[in-house]
């Protein structure tokens, strides 16, 4: 079946440090690779996807490269600022199934001033 | 827009009791999807409706029901509830497939004792 693993939290970095999540996944087929971002109280939104390989998705300052060689989607941001603290999930469709979300367990970002 | 509304907010009960979380979304989807988050385990989908009047199982389906009451509306019900069901069920909805951007609602949060 499916999988995503992506790197275990917490992550504490300061502002405007180089930020970089691990995502690695399991899958038959070529899935579609998605990063959702969960702020403190609400549901989770889309930060950026990618459909196919070499595709880079990318949304406020994020970006994903998607490489099937490695089946990897390494979500990165330059310069990280406190609003970006949230919880981030790795996530994938596909693999046989066009309708379940396969989602990693989550990172917790936390961004000092 | 609202998007995707799910009531109720929070919810405490007891054991055996039953419930219906309630989901609703203004934006025309054809797909509909209920979530579980547990601390750890990421998202896991429970049941999901490809379009009106149809509905599957997905990774953890038991001890849980569903209907598609129409195109806006998809409830999950809880006919005997465990401690085991305590978690935050999320709502969400897309316009076909998964492949396309998933839209989440704010959550119910569940308690049971």
């Amino acid at each position: 079946g499916n999988s995503v693993t992506q790197m275990e939290g917490p992550v504490t970095l300061s502002e405007e440090a180089f930020l970089t999540i691990n995502c690695t996944y399991t899958a038959t087929g070529y899935p579609s690779l998605f990063w959702y971002v969960q702020y403190p109280g609400e549901g989770l939104q889309l930060l950026l996807k990618a459909t196919k390989a070499d595709d880079k998705g990318s949304n406020k300052g994020f970006e994903a490269t998607y490489r099937k060689e490695t089946t990897s989607f390494h979500l990165e941001k330059g310069s990280v600022q406190v609003s970006d603290s949230a919880v981030y999930f790795c996530a994938l469709v596909g693999g046989g199934s066009n309708y379940k979300l396969t989602f990693g367990k989550g990172t917790l970002l936390t961004v000092n001033p | 827009n609202a998007g995707v509304t799910q009531t109720p907010k929070f919810q405490v009960l007891k054991t055996g009791q039953s419930m219906t979380l309630q989901c609703a979304q203004d934006m025309n989807h054809n797909s509909m999807y209920w979530y579980r988050q547990d601390p750890g385990m990421g998202l896991r989908l429970i049941y999901y409706s490809a379009s009106e009047g149809t509905t599957d199982k997905g990774e953890v389906p038991n001890g849980y029901n569903v209907s598609r009451l129409n195109k806006r509306e998809f409830s999950l019900r809880l006919e005997s509830a465990a401690p085991s069901q305590t978690s935050v069920y999320f709502c969400a909805s897309s316009e076909e497939r998964g492949t396309d951007t998933q839209y989440f609602g704010p959550g119910t949060r569940l308690t049971v004792l």
